[in-house]
């Protein structure tokens, strides 16, 4: 039983660059969560989803995408990379509201 | 809206004395869960402990305990016989209707040997 997995660990891109960061857990969870942490912010969501076919938009959507075609799966995707979005980003799942949120590792990201 | 606050950036405590951490939060709901996380150095955040808003009593976890005041929206987390393990950034963290978790832009608590 992994949990909660990430990929990349780290990356560094481009200004303008696109790509995507790989979320999966194994628990058959119903909700799964993108998240990013800016030092002294906290933890602020991006995007989520409350089942396979089910996305919506969180504190700070903009600039990037997500789709959720499995339950297993829900990647982050970065349109066109700008150095604002160097950041800590966690991918989260969990039951239905009340229950512990399981985290990720993270990524690190750096938009040069 | 719903916000969670941390009105406390960062904390010392000496290793095995009591600290206590504040969280304040707003929400119209009245059935909902309050959470504190802990994510040391390492970045892995970890589930201290949960709070069932309708349950009067506080929720106790070993050496972590919360002090719920529903009426006031307080959530403070009091950690007892303080750890050097214990050094990290807490954050509290509740749901929206139907969200996941909003959370507080944490306090960073160092314990001092």
């Amino acid at each position: 039983n992994a949990g909660v997995t990430q990929t990349p660990k780290f990356q560094v891109l481009k200004t303008g660059q696109s790509m995507t960061l790989q979320c999966a857990q194994d628990m058959n969870h119903e909700y799964m969560s993108w998240y990013r942490q800016d030092p002294g912010m906290g933890l602020r969501l991006i995007h989520y989803s409350v089942g396979a076919g089910i996305t919506d938009q969180g504190e700070v959507p903009n600039g990037y995408n997500v789709s959720r075609s499995t339950t297993e799966d829900f990647p982050l995707r970065l349109l066109s990379a700008a150095p604002s979005q160097t950041s800590v980003y966690f991918c989260a799942s969990s039951r239905p509201q009340g229950h512990e949120q399981f985290f990720g590792p993270g990524t690190r990201l750096t938009v040069l | 809206a719903q916000t969670v606050t941390q009105s406390q950036p960062e904390m010392s405590v000496q290793e095995a004395e009591t600290v206590t951490l504040s969280c304040t939060y707003d929400t119209s709901e009245n059935n909902y869960y309050l959470f504190w996380y802990k994510q040391p150095p390492s970045r892995q955040m970890i589930l201290v402990i949960r709070q069932e808003a309708y349950k009067q009593q506080n929720a106790t976890e070993n050496r972590f305990s919360v002090n719920f005041q529903k009426a006031a929206k307080s959530f403070s987390l009091k950690i007892s016989d303080s750890q050097l393990g214990d050094t990290a950034m807490y954050f509290c963290a509740f749901p929206l209707r139907n969200t996941p978790l909003v959370f507080g832009k944490g306090t960073r608590l160092s314990v001092i040997a």
